[in-house]
């Protein structure tokens, strides 16, 4: 099993709807766990963490299911300019410093 | 939000010669920055943690002498891809992060640099 693993993609979605992404990580003992934007050919960029309780930031909802190892990402009433790759990200924990990435989910917004 | 730069941003070079990259924490002071490596489409995959002040710690089939790092001071960390040759052609991109004491939320981020795209021929 990878280390985090994701649908490629990529999802082609109209503008206004609604998408979500999954992710699955095989390390217990991460704590930590985000979702990071990258742009074509630019430096990812923190979209948001990850908590148990689940949490919003505005139009973007995370959610964390420590039991099953599974991370999800919810974008509600997309926009031309959430066209992105998005990472799932997970810290690597039980000693390890660092972060491992999973490959991405490429999401095109449609007009 | 905290800065990461990365100097420089684009570096072709013939096959054999060596490369710095520089990265620096602009408004903060990093304990800790760490080197990743991106293939293209592939994830991005850590090279080595960086702490100020001691040797760094390298992941597991990164060759220490090749890539050589130096995090002289809590705001630059430099890695030199020595030698270089063409499959070492990537995205290099580091980050930095904030240190101990602050919230959950930020705690455990890691700013980024805009990344050193590295072209061997």
């Amino acid at each position: 099993r990878k280390e985090v693993e994701q649908d490629p993609g990529p999802f082609n979605v109209p503008e206004g709807a609604t998408v979500a992404f999954n992710c699955t990580y095989s390390n217990s003992a991460s704590q930590s766990f985000f979702w990071y934007r990258q742009d074509c050919r630019k430096e990812p960029k923190l979209l948001m963490s990850v908590y148990s309780s689940g949490n919003e930031d505005g139009r973007f909802t995370a959610q964390l299911n420590r039991a099953s190892q599974y991370i999800s990402l919810l974008i509600r009433d997309s926009k031309l300019s959430d066209s992105a790759t998005y990472l799932c990200v997970v810290e690597r924990g039980g000693g390890a410093d660092g972060l491992t990435f999973g490959k991405g989910t490429h999401l095109i917004i449609q007009p | 939000g905290a800065v990461v730069s990365q100097h420089p941003s684009r570096v072709i070079c013939k096959s054999g010669t060596s490369v710095k990259i520089e990265c620096r924490s602009l408004d903060f002071q990093a304990t800790t920055m760490f080197w990743y490596r991106q293939f293209p489409k592939q994830s991005l995959m850590l090279m080595a943690t960086s702490n100020e002040g001691s040797k760094a710690t390298y992941e597991q089939g990164v060759e220490k002498d090749k890539f050589l790092i130096n995090h002289a001071s809590l705001t630059l960390s430099t890695l030199t891809v020595t030698s270089a040759h063409p499959e070492d052609s990537s995205f290099y991109i580091c980050s930095a992060r904030t240190g101990e004491g602050l919230a959950e939320s930020s705690y455990n981020e890691q700013f980024f640099g805009p990344g050193t795209r590295l072209t061997v021929l």
